[in-house]
């Protein structure tokens, strides 16, 4: 299934590094969401775009950074990140569109942060 | 605050045994419910969701989900696992609000069927 795509699949990096997510979805979808995923966890909730526009920040700290340029492509920036953040990280989208609204994921980023 | 508990983390199953993972989520208001399988190095798939309607709904490889409102329940089955089931089964909930519905997912249950 190519309708939600995320490169890198696997990155590894050291706490000064500067690196990008990127996440490309085909489905023609208006809605587009990064998620944490960590072991033994519940998918956290990062950030949410709507129609382009950031429209949810879940207390995540500033050293992510996404952003949304049009409604098929989403980045998250990653700078000075710590050892914690190691996790997966996967993107999302939708069709907004109230109850019948349906998230669609990628295959995710395996991060390591050194 | 609104949550999804999943009560098993681990089931180990034989072959053609019936599969149930249950789901709890404390959110009161209109609710969509969804389960979630990741397989071994695969990406999140949509195995079934319930909106409305018939509360019994039945999703892709033979498995069901019952939604029990008054338990706050939608719990997964299957009659007769195979080892391809081997994955991680997720349930969420999408509460509405905003201007996106939000999913909250439970921690997860990995199953592991042996041939």
């Amino acid at each position: 299934e190519t309708g939600v795509t995320q490169t890198p699949r696997h990155l590894v990096m050291g706490m000064t590094n500067k690196k990008s997510l990127k996440c490309e979805q085909h489905l023609g979808h208006n809605a587009m969401y990064w998620y944490k995923q960590s072991a033994k966890k519940p998918l956290e909730l990062m950030f949410v775009y709507s129609l382009e526009e950031r429209v949810e920040n879940n207390s995540v700290p500033s050293r992510f950074s996404p952003e949304c340029p049009n409604s098929s492509h989403l980045f998250l920036h990653l700078h000075t990140l710590q050892p914690e953040d190691s996790a997966l990280y996967l993107c999302a989208s939708s069709q907004l569109g109230g109850t019948g609204e349906t998230q669609y994921f990628g295959p995710g980023t395996r991060l390591l942060v050194l | 605050a609104q949550s999804v508990s999943q009560h098993n983390h681990h089931v180990i199953l034989s072959e053609a045994a019936s599969l149930e993972l249950g789901c709890n989520y404390s959110y009161g208001g209109t609710v969509n419910l969804f389960w979630y399988v990741q397989y071994p190095g695969q990406h999140l798939q949509l195995l079934l969701k319930y909106f409305s309607g018939d509360p019994l709904v039945k999703g892709i490889k033979g498995f069901e989900a019952e939604f029990i409102k008054s338990k706050f329940s939608f719990n997964l089955r299957k009659p007769s696992v195979q080892w391809s089931d081997t994955a991680e089964y997720f349930c969420a909930v999408a509460k509405y609000g905003g201007a996106t519905n939000k999913l909250i997912f439970g921690t997860g249950t990995l199953l592991a069927v042996q041939p």
